[in-house]
Order: C-alpha cells, then sequence, then structure tokens
C-alpha cells in the first residue's frame, strides 16, 4: 500500500514569489497535519485537517500562509510572497480516526528554498 | 497544556553497546506517548507508542521504552546499537483530548563502529 506522498520533493523559488506543496494522505484516514521542519530545529506545527470539521490553523506564522483539503483527501499549502525564512522542509502526516492514540504516518516532505 | 523535553542534542554510542534516549514530558491529564525516528532525508517513521498497560513497550527495529509515571518520562532503549540506528530520533506527546502532538526537538543518535 502507498503511504503518505509529497510533491514536489524540492522547490527553489524567488523571494516575493507563489508557492504550492501537495500531500496525498493514506487513502482513507481522516486525520492529516502539516509541519515546517527547519535545519537542525524540531517539527513546527501548522494546521490540523480531521475529516468535515473545520480546520486548526493555530500553528500558522502568518497570513501568507494558507492550506485547504479537498475532497477529505488531498490537502495544498500554500505560501504567498515567500521570505527567506520560508526556507524549510515542509512535512505532511496523516492518521486514521480521531483515536488519541493514533500515530501519524509522515511523507518525505518537501524543501523548499527561498532565494 | 502539553510539553516534552528531550534533554540531549546528541548520544554517541559504540556499536554493540546498550543506549538510551531520553524523554520526559508534562502535561494535564493521560499521557500518549510516541518515539519517531528520522533518517537523513527522509520524513519521520513510528517506532512505536504508549496508550494505557504495560509500562515496557516494544516496538520496530529492536527498540523498546518505558513509561515512567512518577519521572515523566519515556526513554527510549535498545540493548545493543547498530551503526544503523544513527539517525534523528523525536520524542511527541498527546493529552487532554488534543489531537495534535507536541514533538521535542528531536536527539540526534550517532553509533560508532
Amino acid at each position: 500500500g502507498a503511504g503518505v506522498s509529497q510533491s514536489p520533493s524540492n522547490k527553489v523559488t524567488e523571494k516575493g514569489k507563489d508557492v504550492e506543496l501537495r500531500c496525498d494522505p493514506i487513502s482513507g484516514h481522516t486525520a492529516l497535519y502539516w509541519y515546517r521542519q527547519s535545519l537542525g530545529q524540531g517539527l513546527e506545527f501548522l494546521i490540523y485537517f480531521q475529516g468535515n470539521s473545520a480546520p486548526d490553523k493555530s500553528g500558522l506564522p502568518s497570513d501568507r500562509f494558507s492550506a485547504e483539503r479537498t475532497g477529505g483527501s488531498v490537502s495544498t499549502l500554500t505560501i504567498q510572497r515567500t521570505q527567506q525564512e520560508d526556507s524549510a522542509v515542509y512535512l505532511c502526516a496523516s492518521s486514521s480516526g480521531v483515536a488519541m492514540g493514533n500515530e501519524q504516518f509522515f511523507g518525505p516532505g518537501t524543501r523548499l528554498t527561498v532565494l | 497544556a502539553q510539553s516534552v523535553a528531550q534533554p540531549e542534542d546528541q548520544v554517541n554510542v559504540a556499536e554493540g553497546n546498550p543506549l538510551t534516549v531520553k524523554c520526559t514530558y508534562s502535561v494535564s491529564g493521560n499521557p500518549y506517548l510516541f518515539w519517531y525516528v528520522q533518517y537523513p532525508n527522509r520524513g519521520l517513521q513510528f517506532l512505536l507508542k504508549y496508550i494505557t498497560g504495560d509500562n515496557l513497550v516494544k516496538g520496530s527495529y529492536g527498540f523498546e521504552a518505558e513509561f515512567n509515571k512518577s519521572q515523566t518520562s519515556f526513554h527510549l532503549k535498545k540493548p545493543s546499537a547498530l551503526v544503523s540506528d544513527s539517525a534523528l530520533y523525536f520524542c511527541a506527546v498527546k493529552s487532554g483530548g488534543s489531537y495534535i502532538p507536541t514533538f521535542g526537538r528531536g536527539t540526534s543518535l550517532i553509533v560508532h563502529p
């Protein structure tokens, strides 16, 4: 079975441009998370989707960041007017159901470089 | 509120020796604790978890972790380290009805031949 996939694997962009990062979760997983991992740092939570509920956007660092999840499956993280400090690896994870004990399955990440 | 601490940025161990990667947590309510491993240029991979029951949890690749409620710890252990265990290890906690885990900063494990 396929795991979580993310595209592109690498993205280089110029400061001020918009970027879209895509995540395909494991089929049937209702929960989807986005994280940011900067060099040498831990995971910074960005946003959480669960089924058809309103997403938890409490981790988004600014209004330049937004995300959507279409049809309860694929998710897109959009960063507008990128800044150099946005350079990081963006990780997507999914998990099944709403049980607290469910572990997360992570994708390989998208490495974003803003020049 | 929930938090997790990994007090060591790096752990060095010789191949064949036992290893321990430390994790302590702070929660309101019962904790749900997880360990993940990240190999270079890869996403995180689930190793093991504690939900309830036996304090000693066994997971993938020979790893185990011991839940200690009085010390609020969940240290990751392996009896005999392999060079291939070298990676970044993350501890995570959920509690109080929050479905969003809090991750530690990660510990880099280096196993020397």
